[in-house]
């Protein structure tokens, strides 16, 4: 069966240190992975995307990472802050279906 | 700027009652998308239209209903609500034309039903 897991446990590190959030699937052939961010009581925000061909993505001090062997993406947060606290969420584009998988997320938080 | 609204925010309703929430993007997107979201599940798609008059069923359609009279509004609406049926509800939108399928998310609305 075709499925999209992240860790249910909430991730909880420090200020300053590196948060590393893990986005598995098994059975999808994805052309686009993408990252949201969702605060309590709103909407899921865009964060990020890293296409199939692409190994590693940098937006500030977010990295992505996409290895298609292995089905699986990492999403690094460097130099974390407590602002940074949130649910982070992965999803599958299989491009040009115009739908994204989700998976159900995680909930880091960063404690001064 | 363009945006994504739901309304209401917050509806208690009773077992029974027919149930419409509404969901209106000025982003001019052909794409919306309707998904509720519950602890453990994560968000599950119940119906999305790529465009005026186009309406699909997502995995979790049962009890609801859309329809797409123009671009800017997907209204759901709930035939006859079950206390299953509580939960939180997102609509997005996304662009026809951008092959990642990147979306754009409403505030949600929370739904109570007694």
């Amino acid at each position: 069966s075709q499925k999209i897991e992240q860790n249910s446990e909430a991730l909880n590190i420090q200020e300053g240190k590196t948060a590393t959030l893990t986005c598995n699937y098994t059975n999808y052939s994805p052309a686009y992975l993408q990252w949201y961010r969702q605060d309590p009581g709103r909407g899921p925000v865009f964060l990020l995307l890293i296409r199939e061909n692409e190994k590693e993505k940098r937006k500030e001090r977010l990295k992505v990472t996409f290895d298609t062997t292995l089905k699986q993406s990492l999403f690094h947060i460097t130099a974390s802050q407590p602002a940074d606290s949130a649910t982070y969420l992965c999803a599958l584009s299989l491009g040009g279906y115009n739908k994204l998988i989700f998976g159900a997320g995680t909930r880091l938080a960063v404690h001064p | 700027d363009a945006e994504i609204t739901q309304s209401p925010r917050h509806k208690i309703t009773e077992t029974g009652r027919q149930v419409t929430l509404a969901c209106h993007q000025t982003w001019n997107h052909n794409n919306m998308f309707w998904y509720r979201q519950d602890l453990g599940h994560g968000l599950r798609l119940i119906h999305y239209s790529y465009g005026v008059h186009d309406t699909n069923k997502g995995e979790v359609s049962d009890g609801y209903s859309v329809s797409r009279s123009n671009t800017e509004d997907l209204p759901l609406t709930l035939e006859s609500a079950a206390s299953s049926q509580t939960s939180v509800y997102f609509c997005a939108s996304s662009d026809l034309d951008k092959h990642t399928d990147t979306q754009y998310f409403g505030p949600g609305t929370r739904l109570t039903v007694l």
